[in-house]
């Protein structure tokens, strides 16, 4: 298995440009989960999906942000329009519903650079 | 508000030193988890630990979980350069069933 990919590695913008970033978890794996890393703020949970469902967003920092998994394999997460704040690495990480201990499968993460 | 508490933020050691990193919080937990996050990845779970005063042991790694589970520890012995990384807690609180809180992190480099 290729494990948790996301796209783009990297993405530089500028304030108030909308912003895409995606994630395709683990085939087979039910709970899907964004957070965000920074040095300030350390790893942070914004959003998680179980089935495609989302379940609990409350840790999405306001309006701006928005999360959706429109099926199974794949999820986005949409910053619109972005701010120099949200500058951090977004992980999506994934896990199956029968995993012992709740163990997560991170991706690679995002860079995102607003400018 | 960090519910989690890692200490120290960072540590630079020789190879073959011993070294122990800490979390601690106030919250009880149901559950801690220990991960390491080399730069541009992930981070990977090396253990979770469930029962207050648990010890488990992976290699030259030793983590234990408070007997109030509270607080953790991670003992590295004989530190090498491959154990260089960020080394984060994660508390899942009763009842919370999937969302697991991450402390700030310990960046160790170990230098040969």
């Amino acid at each position: 298995d290729a494990g948790v990919i996301q796209s783009p590695r990297h993405e530089v913008t500028e304030m108030g440009q909308e912003v895409t970033l995606r994630c395709k978890p683990i085939s087979g794996h039910d709970y899907l989960f964004w957070y965000r890393q920074t040095m300030m703020r350390g790893l942070e949970l914004l959003i998680y999906f179980n089935n495609n469902v989302p379940i609990d967003d409350s840790g999405m920092p306001e309006d701006r942000f928005s999360a959706k998994m429109p099926n199974a394999s794949f999820s986005t997460l949409k910053i619109q329009p972005s701010e120099p704040r949200d500058s951090a690495v977004y992980f999506c990480a994934s896990r199956p519903s029968s995993g012992v201990y709740n163990e997560q499968f991170f991706g690679p993460g995002t860079r995102l650079t607003v400018l | 508000t960090q519910l989690l508490e890692q200490s120290p933020q960072f540590l630079s050691i020789q190879e073959g030193e011993n070294l122990t990193v800490y979390c601690n919080s106030s919250s009880v937990f149901s559950s801690l988890q220990w991960y390491r996050q080399e730069p541009g990845e992930g981070p990977v779970l090396l253990v979770t630990v469930v029962t207050g005063g648990e010890v488990k042991k992976l290699k030259r790694l030793t983590f234990q979980f408070g007997d109030a589970r509270k607080d953790s520890s991670l003992h590295i012995t004989a530190a090498q350069p491959g154990d260089t990384g960020l080394y984060l807690c994660a508390g899942a609180p009763p009842n919370t069933g999937n969302q697991f809180y991450f402390g700030t992190g310990t960046s160790l480099t170990v230098i040969p």
